[in-house]
């Protein structure tokens, strides 16, 4: 049964530190999403990537947050210095592209940061 | 300005009814609009995709309609079980094909 791995799944943290969270994306699947989720704003897209290039990060706060996949089995997010406005939880989802499109997305779990 | 609504109250309907769920949206064009499910702690789970030129999708119990006129989509869940108890987020593509703009959801809550 595949599924989008993330890692860590619960994070707390001072403001300030560096946060950095892991996705591992289905196994054949060539698009990579970031998406944060909070109760004010819900699912918000943060960035993807298309065979391991960024194609759209407007999304992201730039000063702060970073994405990259240094290969096809690893994607990161990365934010320094963290403030407590990102309390929320971020996903990862992936999903095969046809083409242009991307369809159906596949999500993790989720990492729950909390920013203190 | 654009936007993307769900009901925000809770649907909560009986065991065996149908619940019948609305995505409204303003100011897009989308090509196709999804429907998925998130239970609590966990992301989403894609069900059903349904294109502009479609008027009704169908899987299983649940069945999609898109009116591109009214710029409204209608998610069906027939026989409902307690187990179709979750929240329900629609999305829709915003020109790029890939940048899902996903709705706040609705929570259906089936009481047996």
């Amino acid at each position: 049964d595949a599924r989008v791995t993330q890692t860590p799944r619960h994070k707390v943290t001072e403001m300030g530190q560096e946060v950095t969270m892991r996705c591992q994306p289905i196994l054949g699947h060539n698009t990579v999403f970031w998406y944060r989720q909070t109760m004010m704003q819900g699912l918000e897209l943060l960035a993807y990537f298309r065979n391991r290039a960024p194609l759209d990060d407007s999304g992201m706060p730039k000063d702060r947050f970073s994405a990259e996949m240094p290969d096809a089995t690893l994607a990161t997010l990365k934010i320094q210095p963290s403030e407590p406005r990102d309390s929320a939880v971020y996903f990862c989802a992936s999903g095969f592209s046809r083409g242009a499109d991307t369809y159906e997305q596949y999500f993790g779990p989720g990492t729950r940061l909390t920013v203190t | 300005s654009q936007k993307i609504e769900q009901n925000s109250e809770a649907l909560n309907i009986q065991e065996g009814k149908t619940a019948t769920l609305t995505c409204n949206y303003t100011n897009y064009s989308p090509a196709y609009l999804q429907w998925y499910r998130q239970d609590p702690g966990r992301g989403p789970v894609f069900l059903l995709l349904i294109r502009e030129n479609e008027k009704e999708k169908r899987k299983e119990r649940l069945k999609v309609t898109f009116d591109t006129t009214l710029k409204q989509s209608l998610f069906h869940i027939t026989a409902s079980q307690p187990a179709d108890s979750a929240t329900y987020l629609c999305a829709l593509d915003n020109l790029d094909a890939n940048k899902l703009i996903f709705g706040t959801g609705t929570l259906l809550a089936v009481q047996p």
